[in-house]
């Protein structure tokens, strides 16, 4: 099956930094997701961006599916920021949207 | 819009009871449905998925079964729970996707924390 894997695991910031968060995915994908999984365990949607770039706010996220990566952008971080970011993605070619999840990265932001 | 809704939000059962966790859905018809498990740690596992009442298709063999009796509503159940059952479990939705068309946007309710005692 196809294979998820995301980085960094951990990442410590401090309140304001900015910071880069990967994705890479080992198959063709018709769908890419990233979630916030905030600490009350709440799977927040972030984008849905199986291609191309887009924003909100201080985040922004790029997939470049020719190239099996996706990259989420978090600027000016702040302490509600904090949590497990997540990528799921569904192989191409599948038509019943089962999503497959990576490790997930550990984000704290520290005042 | 759309809402999807979880209960219990935490449940403590004993090894061998009975397990039933609800999923429903309001603002949308003809929604796929998903079961997802998170285990101590932060992988997401599907467990089951629907793409109609009484369709229901398993991911992964274990314990548990999930059953749709109406359109928007989810099931998720077992006869005799395990230690190992013990987890996250999160009720997700999707738009009907048809064909070879691009799936739609997940979405996913606030979770049911299952601990097996």
């Amino acid at each position: 099956g196809i294979q998820v894997e995301q980085s960094p695991p951990d990442l410590i910031l401090q309140e304001g930094a900015n910071s880069t968060l990967r994705c890479n995915f080992s198959d063709s994908v018709n769908n890419l997701q990233w979630f916030h999984q905030n600490p009350w365990g709440q799977l927040i949607n972030l984008f849905y961006i199986p291609s191309g770039t887009k924003q909100n706010g201080r985040l922004s996220a790029t997939t470049v599916a020719t190239e099996r990566y996706s990259l989420l952008y978090i600027s000016s971080s702040q302490t509600t920021d904090s949590g497990v970011y997540f990528c799921a993605v569904e192989r191409d070619g599948g038509a019943t949207n089962k999503l497959i999840f990576g490790t997930g990265t550990l984000l704290a932001v520290q005042p | 819009s759309q809402t999807i809704h979880q209960w219990p939000a935490t449940l403590v059962q004993p090894v061998g009871s009975p397990l039933s966790l609800e999923c429903t859905v309001e603002g949308t018809s003809n929604p796929n449905l998903y079961w997802y498990r998170q285990a101590a740690g932060r992988g997401l596992q599907l467990l089951f998925y629907s793409v109609g009442i009484g369709q229901i298709s398993s991911e992964v063999p274990q314990n548990l079964s999930a059953s749709r009796p109406q359109d928007r509503q989810f099931i998720l159940s077992s006869k005799k729970l395990l230690l190992s059952d013990s987890g996250f479990y999160l009720c997700a939705w999707s738009l009907r996707t048809s064909g070879r068309a691009t799936p739609h946007e997940q979405y996913f309710g606030p979770g049911t924390r299952l601990t097996v005692t």
